[in-house]
């Protein structure tokens, strides 16, 4: 499988925008990239997925780099409850399969 | 539409004891998928499985652990002669049928979280 690099923690405040990076430089043409994130003592939530464009949703945005090795998960207005582990996850589109978990990123948000 | 169900959401056993952890996916869903995450570590993929069928077992050890989804009642996870290593949170995911659009995006339950004494 494909591997992604995240930082292992990242600070900030509260109501200020978040940018999570994540490198797969390996991705694969038909990878779909996912975040997920796991707030403490929960399961693991979807946030956001996408290919090659840009995506929104109302949880937040996902940047792609045009070659796709790179892509930033964006919180528009972080709140102390997005304090999480974000996971970044690389999985084959139209296909059902486990997901690989790294180690993800701990977002700590300061009030 | 209630979500991914778990039941039970603690359970402890002790050493030798069979543990069976129940997972009801999300209404429509035909997928099942079980992870374990060891204390301060992360998720590990253990099996996938749609009804009736096991698709991918290559995250489950290979011995004690089975795993199963019947035609009707919900996937169970099962657990024999435990060990103290075993004791961890399984969480259970579920994810549309192929036709409903990309079946990659799976939602979670809130876990079991085993104790072994």
């Amino acid at each position: 499988d494909a591997k992604t690099t995240q930082p292992n923690s990242m600070e900030s405040n509260e109501e200020e925008p978040v940018h999570l990076p994540c490198n797969h430089s390996t991705i694969s043409g038909t990878d779909y990239i996912h975040w997920y994130r796991q707030l403490p003592s929960q399961g693991p939530e979807y946030v956001i997925h996408g290919l090659t464009s840009n995506v929104n949703n109302r949880m937040a945005s996902l940047a792609i780099a045009e070659d796709r090795k790179s892509s930033t998960l964006i919180l528009h207005r972080a709140t102390l409850r997005d304090a999480a582990v974000y996971y970044c996850i690389l999985s084959l589109g139209g296909g059902a399969d486990g997901l690989t978990f790294g180690k993800g990123t701990h977002l700590i948000i300061q009030p | 539409n209630a979500g991914v169900m778990q039941n039970p959401r603690h359970l402890v056993r002790r050493r030798g004891q069979e543990a069976r952890l129940r997972c009801s996916p999300m209404k429509g869903h035909s997928h099942v998928y079980w992870y374990r995450q060891l204390p301060e570590e992360g998720l590990k993929f253990m099996v996938y499985l749609q009804k009736e069928n096991i698709i991918d077992e290559s995250g489950m050890p290979k011995e004690r652990f089975s795993a199963e989804f019947p035609k009707e009642g919900p996937s169970i996870l099962r657990i024999q002669q435990v060990v103290r290593g075993d004791s961890a949170a399984y969480f259970c995911a579920s994810s549309p049928p192929e036709v409903s659009g990309p079946t990659d995006t799976q939602y979670f339950g809130p876990g079991t979280r085993l104790t072994v004494l």
